[in-house]
């Protein structure tokens, strides 16, 4: 089993629609996880942190499940913009502890 | 406000030729990594530093070596370039792993 897990996709959504997606982690001591966005061909930028309450961000919602070990993002009101692969991002436990990218889930938003 | 800066940008190499990648950060961040992405494989962790004189092996170090004379600095070197080093290489920092990381837009290497 990978350490964090994200549907490739792509996700196909119109305009304006809902569109969520989760990541699963495999270390339960897992203590800081992460939403990045990735356009094509350019560097991953930081979109949001996740607490552990979940946190919201505009259009934009972010919730930690560590009972089930996973992260999710939802997104409001799509925009075309918002196409993107989304990475998720995962550190485990300790001071030198690891941070594991995700592959990547693929977003298309459509007119 | 340059953050972390990537050179050279593009880069194609011979099989067997050497080149060093450099990353300078201006955030005073203590920890810089370098990875590489190669399509559908995500981010791999090469090597990273937890501070200046510092580094440490990551997920694929194989091939590569690393140097952080200065704390602004992190340079990643191939010594004999291989096709399988075909990528995009990405350095990124942050001042503790509880924070997110700042990454470079990427250097596009290219081994023939």
């Amino acid at each position: 089993r990978k350490e964090v897990e994200q549907d490739p996709g792509p996700f196909n959504v119109p305009e304006g629609a809902t569109v969520a997606f989760n990541c699963t982690y495999s270390n339960s001591a897992s203590q800081s996880f992460f939403w990045y966005r990735q356009d094509c061909r350019k560097e991953p930028k930081l979109l949001m942190s996740v607490y552990s309450s979940g946190n919201e961000d505009g259009r934009f919602t972010a919730q930690l499940n560590r009972a089930s070990q996973y992260i999710s993002l939802l997104i409001r009101d799509s925009k075309l913009s918002d196409s993107a692969t989304y990475l998720c991002v995962v550190r485990g436990p300790g001071s030198a502890s690891k941070i594991i990218f995700g592959s990547g889930t693929r977003l298309s938003i459509r007119p | 406000n340059a953050g972390v800066t990537q050179t050279p940008k593009f880069r194609v190499l011979k099989t067997g030729q050497s080149m060093t990648l450099l990353c300078a950060q201006d955030m005073n961040h203590e920890y810089m990594y370098w990875y590489r992405q190669d399509p559908g494989m995500g981010l791999r962790l090469i090597h990273y530093s937890v501070g200046e004189g510092t580094t440490a092996k990551g997920e694929v170090p194989d091939g590569y070596n690393v140097s952080r004379l200065k704390k602004q600095n992190f340079l990643l070197g191939l010594e004999s370039a291989a096709p399988s080093q075909t990528s995009v290489y990405f350095c990124a920092s942050t001042p503790n792993p509880r924070q997110p990381q700042h990454f470079g837009d990427g250097t596009r290497l290219s081994i023939l």
